[in-house]
């Protein structure tokens, strides 16, 4: 079974630049997730879909961070202007089902390096 | 807003020990989920937890669910190399799937 599917795996990108990074969730998944892990804050979720649908959005930091859906098997999240604090590593995690304790499977992350 | 207390951030242990981390919180969880984290790739779900004072293994793991429902804590028992890694706890305080925060991470250091 292939699990959630990231790329690229390491992006790194001048200050100002656009970044778009790519989410293949896992098949028949209804819910997909894209976290920030970084030292100082650890995981933090920044928005989520069900069904395509974004629900919430309110860990989104700015509004230079945009996500989108547009099928059941791709999402992007994308980051404009870049900045040197956006440096982290960003994962994407999917879900089987709405059901709010039902556990996430995550990606292997795209680590971001803005200069 | 909600907060989970992990500890301890770091151990450095013989393999063959036992390991023992935990979680605690001042809110109430309903759920709690234990991942570990090996460099380079995403969490992996290790545990779920869904009924207070619930114990459950997997293998060399043991997981519990606090019967106040503001703690967790893993256990892992006979240690060896492979389980290096940082060890996440997650808790889920119900209604919509957003709201599942994770602890800080034990790194877990295994001597051969």
């Amino acid at each position: 079974d292939a699990g959630v599917i990231q790329s690229p795996r390491h992006e790194v990108t001048e200050m100002g630049q656009e970044v778009t990074l790519r989410c293949k969730p896992i098949s028949g998944h209804n819910s997909l997730f894209w976290y920030r892990q970084t030292m100082m804050r650890g995981l933090e979720l920044l928005i989520y879909f069900n069904n395509n649908v974004p629900i919430d959005d309110s860990g989104m930091p700015e509004d230079r961070f945009s996500a989108k859906m547009p099928n059941a098997s791709f999402s992007t999240l994308k980051i404009q202007p870049s900045e040197p604090r956006d440096s982290a590593v960003y994962f994407c995690a999917s879900s089987p089902n709405r059901g709010g304790n039902s556990p996430l499977h995550f990606g292997n992350g795209t680590r971001l390096t803005v200069t | 807003g909600q907060q989970l207390n992990q500890s301890p951030q770091s151990m450095f242990i013989q393999e063959g020990e036992d390991v023992s981390m935990n979680c605690t919180s001042s809110s109430i969880f309903n759920t709690w989920l234990w991942y570990k984290q090996e460099p380079g790739e995403g969490p992996v779900l290790l545990i779920a937890l869904y009924k207070a004072g619930e114990l459950t293994s997997n293998g060399r793991l043991t997981a519990q669910f606090g019967i106040t429902r503001k703690d967790s804590f893993l256990n892992i028992s006979a240690s060896i190399p492979s389980d290096v890694g940082i060890y996440f706890c997650a808790g889920h305080y119900g209604g919509s799937q957003g709201n599942l925060i994770f602890g800080k991470g034990t790194k877990l250091s295994v001597k051969p």
